[in-house]
């Protein structure tokens, strides 16, 4: 079992750049979840996909974040232009079937500096 | 607001004792509560699941209760150990959005050899 795979691990860039962030789901997972997490906000979740259509994204914090899931092994996060409070750990979580009744199960993060 | 807490941030414990940790919930209404495992510069990994129907689960060393008119749940790790320190998150998905987990803030374990 691969597991929640998350690319890159760390990326760091200049202000105004445009960040990627790319997310592999668990195979058979139909629902996948972008969260960032930072020392001061904790966990919060971005954006909720159910068999690759988005949910929710009332957590999306601004029009410069968008995310796609253009199949059902691959998602992005993108964030253009970036901005240094955009710095945080993204995590990239997926579970089977389209409530809470799974647990979640999150990828390592990309950790993200914007100088 | 539905709100997660945890209490105490931090604990430290020599090793072979018992730990317990503590999450409370503003709202009664929840769908499920997890309990999360996260090592430095790692992901979360789920260690238990309680649906609100429940009021307990275990795995191995780990049992979780769940008390839905107080708005706790309390994770006992028996016999801990070295391995056991990590940081452990509480979270809660409320029935308005089952699928939207509201997290704590952690607990810190230490386990000192």
């Amino acid at each position: 079992d691969a597991g929640v795979i998350q690319s890159p691990r760390h990326e760091v860039t200049e202000m105004g750049q445009e960040v990627t962030l790319r997310c592999k789901p668990i195979s058979g997972h139909n629902s996948l979840f972008w969260y960032r997490q930072t020392m001061m906000r904790g966990l919060e979740l971005l954006i909720y996909f159910n068999n690759n259509v988005p949910i929710d994204d009332s957590g999306m914090p601004e029009d410069r974040f968008s995310a796609k899931m253009p199949n059902a092994s691959f998602s992005t996060l993108k964030i253009q232009p970036s901005e240094p409070r955009d710095s945080a750990v993204y995590f990239c979580a997926s579970s089977f079937g389209p409530g809470g009744n799974q647990p979640q199960h999150f990828g390592d993060g990309t950790r993200l500096s914007i100088l | 607001k539905q709100e997660v807490t945890q209490i105490p941030a931090a604990l430290s414990v020599p090793e072979g004792e018992n730990l317990v940790l503590n999450c409370s919930f503003t709202d009664s209404a929840i769908y499920n509560l997890q309990w999360f495992r996260q090592d430095p510069g790692k992901g979360l990994t789920s260690l238990l699941l309680i649906q609100s129907s429940q009021r307990e689960q275990t795995s191995g060393r780990l049992n979780a209760s769940l008390d839905k008119s107080s708005g706790r749940s309390t994770l006992y790790i028996a016999a801990s150990q070295p391995g056991d320190s990590a940081t452990y998150l509480c979270a809660v998905s409320f029935r308005s959005n089952d699928y939207k987990l509201s997290f704590g803030a952690g607990t810190t374990v230490t386990v000192r050899a």
